[in-house]
């Protein structure tokens, strides 16, 4: 079946580490995303690549990166440079953007 | 500024109630596209509908519908006769042609009791 595999479902970071979130998707789509949402609140663009090589910031980039080398995936990195990282971290692909999203099934990050 | 407003943080209904969930949108643009979505407790998150700014006809499917009043900017969700498989957090989302992105509201937290 065709989706988005987010990895690890649970992850926890020390202070002062980097850690990296997986998320591969096999619908052949152009676009991909990566969300934060924190409790009570709807979801923040972290990131955004409509292409290969290619990504923009969303509206809360600071402290976290990305790549994307492959069409199928597109992984994030939270730096030790974010300062509240403690969140559910969201992976979503699309065809053209107003197609609506697939999203993964998450990611709940917690710094120990 | 693009924005989304979900005024109702949280609702309670008992099952087999209707219940409507309101979704308010603010866009300078013309051309834009509204979306629902429901996040169950294992959190990934599900589409349910997709509307265009040139497309004011009211959905219906199942026990959902949607009613998009561009006059008062609004994407309204409605539950009828609702279930306790519903009990979600619903987003409203808007996406335009300028931006290529998503926004979403807050979200609305629905819980249906039996």
């Amino acid at each position: 079946d065709g989706g988005i595999t987010q990895s690890p479902k649970y992850l926890f970071r020390k202070e002062g580490q980097n850690v990296t979130l997986s998320c591969e998707q096999n619908l052949n789509h152009d676009a991909m995303y990566w969300y934060r949402q924190d409790p009570g609140q709807g979801l923040r663009l972290i990131y955004y690549s409509q292409i290969v090589n290619d990504f923009q910031k969303g509206d809360i980039a600071e402290g976290y990166s990305v790549s994307r080398e492959k069409k199928e995936s597109f992984p994030l990195t939270v730096t030790s440079a974010q300062k509240n990282p403690t969140a559910f971290y969201l992976c979503a692909s699309s065809i053209r953007h107003y197609d609506g999203y697939t999203f993964g099934s998450g990611t709940r990050l917690t710094v120990v | 500024a693009q924005k989304v407003t979900q005024a109702q943080t949280e609702i309670s209904v008992v099952e087999k109630e209707d219940v409507t969930l309101d979704c308010v949108y603010e866009t300078r643009d013309t051309t834009y596209y509204l979306f629902w979505y429901k996040q169950p407790p294992s959190g990934e998150l599900v589409f349910l509908i997709r509307r265009n700014s040139f497309d004011e006809q009211n959905e219906i499917s199942g026990r959902y519908s949607w009613n998009f009043q561009k006059s008062t900017s609004s994407f309204n969700f409605t539950i009828t006769a609702s279930q306790v498989v519903d009990s979600a957090v619903y987003f409203c989302a808007l996406d335009m042609d300028s931006s290529y992105k998503l926004i979403f509201g807050s979200g609305t937290r629905l819980l249906v009791r039996p």
